[in-house]
Parts: C-alpha cells; sequence; structure tokens
C-alpha cells in the first residue's frame, strides 16, 4: 500500500503566527496536493504541484499560504500569519502514477488560537 | 464547475446487512474518475473504490461495489456484509480526467453507522 507521511499529527499556534506543514509524498509520485477540511465539513482543494510549481489553486489559496519542495523530497504548506478559521485538517495527496487516484497522508490537525 | 451530492449526512445499516450510499454528480465532461474515500474517526482518507467514466462496468474491490449510472449522473456505493470497521465518513469524489493533475472535488459526506 503506497505511503504519504505528514508532520507534524497536530499543530496548535496563537493567531498570527506562521506554520509550516511538511509532507514527504511517495517517491515514484508526480503531481502533489493539499486539501483541507474543517471540523464536520467536506474536504476541499487548496492547491497543486507539479515539476516544482503550482499548477493550480483554489480561492481558499490566497497569499498567506506558499508551498515548495526544497529538497525534492518534502513538500511543504506554509500559511504566514495564521487566522482562527485556519483551524482545520489539513491533508496532503500525492498521484500520478496509476491514473486518477490520489493517495492521502494521515493530514495534520492545526489548531489556531 | 463540477460539483458533487450525498443527501444523506447519516446512514445506519445492522452489522452482515447491505447498505447503500448515495451520490449524484454535475459535469459537462465525459470522461473523468470518480471516487468513494473513507473517513474513519482518526480522519485519515482512505480510498474504497474508484471508476473510470469511460468503462461500463461497475467498479468492484470485495465488499465494496458501486452502481454508476453515467447518463443519470449517479455513483452509489454499495457495502455487502456489513461490519464494525465500515462504520465511518464516506466521502464520494470527482476528477477530471484531464491529464493526470486534476483535484478531487468531494461531497458534504455520509456518516455511517453500523449496529452489532
Amino acid at each position: 500500500e503506497p505511503e504519504v507521511t505528514q508532520t507534524p499529527s497536530h499543530q496548535v499556534t496563537q493567531m498570527g503566527q506562521e506554520v509550516i506543514l511538511r509532507c514527504v509524498p511517495i517517491s515514484n509520485h508526480l503531481y502533489f496536493y493539499w486539501y483541507r477540511q474543517i471540523l464536520g465539513q467536506k474536504v476541499e482543494f487548496l492547491v497543486s504541484f507539479y515539476n516544482n510549481e503550482i499548477s493550480e489553486k483554489s480561492e481558499i489559496f490566497d497569499d498567506q499560504f506558499s508551498v515548495e519542495r526544497p529538497d525534492g523530497s518534502n513538500f511543504t504548506l506554509k500559511i504566514r500569519s495564521t487566522k482562527l478559521e485556519d483551524s482545520a485538517m489539513y491533508f496532503c495527496a500525492a498521484g500520478g502514477v496509476v491514473m486518477g487516484e490520489q493517495f492521502f497522508g494521515p493530514g495534520t490537525r492545526l489548531t489556531v488560537l | 464547475a463540477q460539483t458533487v451530492t450525498q443527501s444523506q449526512p447519516e446512514m445506519s445499516v445492522q452489522e452482515a446487512e447491505t447498505v447503500t450510499l448515495s451520490c449524484t454528480y454535475d459535469t459537462s465532461e465525459s470522461d473523468y474518475y470518480l471516487f468513494w474515500y473513507k473517513q474513519p474517526p482518526s480522519r485519515q482518507m482512505i480510498l474504497v473504490i474508484r471508476q473510470e467514466a469511460y468503462k461500463q462496468q461497475n467498479a468492484t474491490e470485495n465488499r465494496f461495489s458501486v452502481n454508476f449510472q453515467k447518463a443519470a449522473k449517479s455513483f452509489s456505493l454499495k457495502i455487502s456484509d456489513s461490519q464494525l470497521g465500515d462504520a465511518a465518513m464516506y466521502f464520494c469524489a470527482y476528477r477530471s480526467e484531464r491529464g493526470s493533475q486534476g483535484n478531487l472535488i468531494f461531497g458534504k459526506g455520509t456518516k455511517l453507522s453500523v449496529k452489532p
């Protein structure tokens, strides 16, 4: 079973602070994604990443968010100045080997106080 | 824009019985993928089953099968011989077939309870 790992599993931060969420996708996947799930709501797409650049982003992914793959393995999501409404579960996903399929990491629970 | 609708916020099934979760979607595309994901209390997203729109045959994975009705834009999930471990949130998802880059569009989910 393919595996995507994410760290940390839970992050607590103060409003206005920067956070970096990390993902280590399966090495032979080509496309990487971040999704967000506010508690009790559906999973929402944030951004997709391919060939070291953003390929698509949603309206949620505003200037407070950024992504990068600094060393060819880790895939990070940065939120520059967190807001209370950023509290959610953030999922990393990887795909591109088997057409259509995306494999999700276990998620990072972000709590903004 | 594509949308995915799950009209059953909650469902309940007796252990060992069969349950069907509904999903409808709206798209103008002819080629796409459809998925069911399971989310247990741990909140991990687990792929249950997938269906390519160009395939007429319904996908099956052990106790899980789908009823894919392309003309009706319907994609229901049937769980046979339900087990306690099947209790979870189930999300239906759509993905465009354009290359491998398309993001998933999720429904709001159905919470399935399994009674012993």
